[in-house]
């Protein structure tokens, strides 16, 4: 069974098109995540939803905007699609942990196998 | 600004030899995370490194981390050739209530039959 699947694998496109990539994990996790992998391997984080609810934003501009519809699932809409938005998005769910003394502790984050966006 | 360098950028090695990635971060860490990119595949979890801890052992993998120095070391011994992808050092970081992960650029590594 597949943990954090994602669809479309590869989007093609034109400047100016509207996009959306979705995600869906079967973990039963309460956080789920956006990144952006660029053609050098660095991957950045875009947002975060913790049980439906952003949680962080990461300056990313106002035409990709992400959608929690219910914990299992984060989608990815992006209007106005620029040469610039060609990368590999992943995204990532976990199971975060708030320990006793009221810090909080990451667990592992699974990913999903990406989607290759190319931006013509 | 990037929390985790790895270094070096890229390792190419023979199958069979020893295979040792280096991190470095800049703030203070609640714990530290390896992860491993096949070639066009999503990341997959190795081990987590806890801010009290010094060092972690998984089947073929060691890691340490050295807080006075912000710095982690994973060693892949007896490397084989499915081995070779990129393999990136995560930490946490952000306000509470808002952590992230932050990764480095990774190190590719290599291993030749």
């Amino acid at each position: 069974d597949t943990a954090v699947s994602q669809t479309p694998k590869y989007l093609v496109t034109q400047m100016g098109n509207d996009k959306s990539i979705k995600c869906e994990q079967n973990l039963g996790h309460d956080t789920m995540y956006w990144y952006k992998q660029d053609s050098k391997k660095f991957l950045k984080i875009m947002f975060s939803y913790n049980n439906k609810e952003l949680i962080i934003n990461e300056t990313v501009p106002n035409r990709f905007s992400p959608k929690s519809p219910d914990k299992a699932h984060l989608n990815l809409h992006i209007n106005s699609l620029e040469l610039g938005d060609s990368a590999v998005y992943f995204c990532a769910s976990s199971q975060d942990l708030f320990t006793s003394g009221g810090s909080f502790s990451y667990n592992e984050q699974f990913f999903g196998p990406g989607t290759r966006l190319t931006v013509l | 600004s990037q929390q985790g360098e790895e270094d070096p950028q890229a390792l190419s090695i023979q199958e069979g030899e020893n295979a040792t990635m280096n991190c470095s971060y800049k703030t203070s860490i609640n714990n530290l995370q390896w992860y491993r990119q096949n070639s066009g595949r999503g990341l997959v979890h190795l081990i987590l490194i806890r801010s009290n801890e010094r060092e972690k052992h998984s089947g073929r993998l060691r890691v340490t981390l050295d807080t006075s120095k912000k710095s982690s070391s994973l060693l892949i011994t007896a490397s084989r050739a499915a081995d070779t992808a990129s393999y990136f050092c995560a930490t946490d970081a952000g306000e509470w209530g808002a952590q992230k992960l932050v990764f480095g650029q990774g190190t590719r590594l290599t291993i030749n039959p």
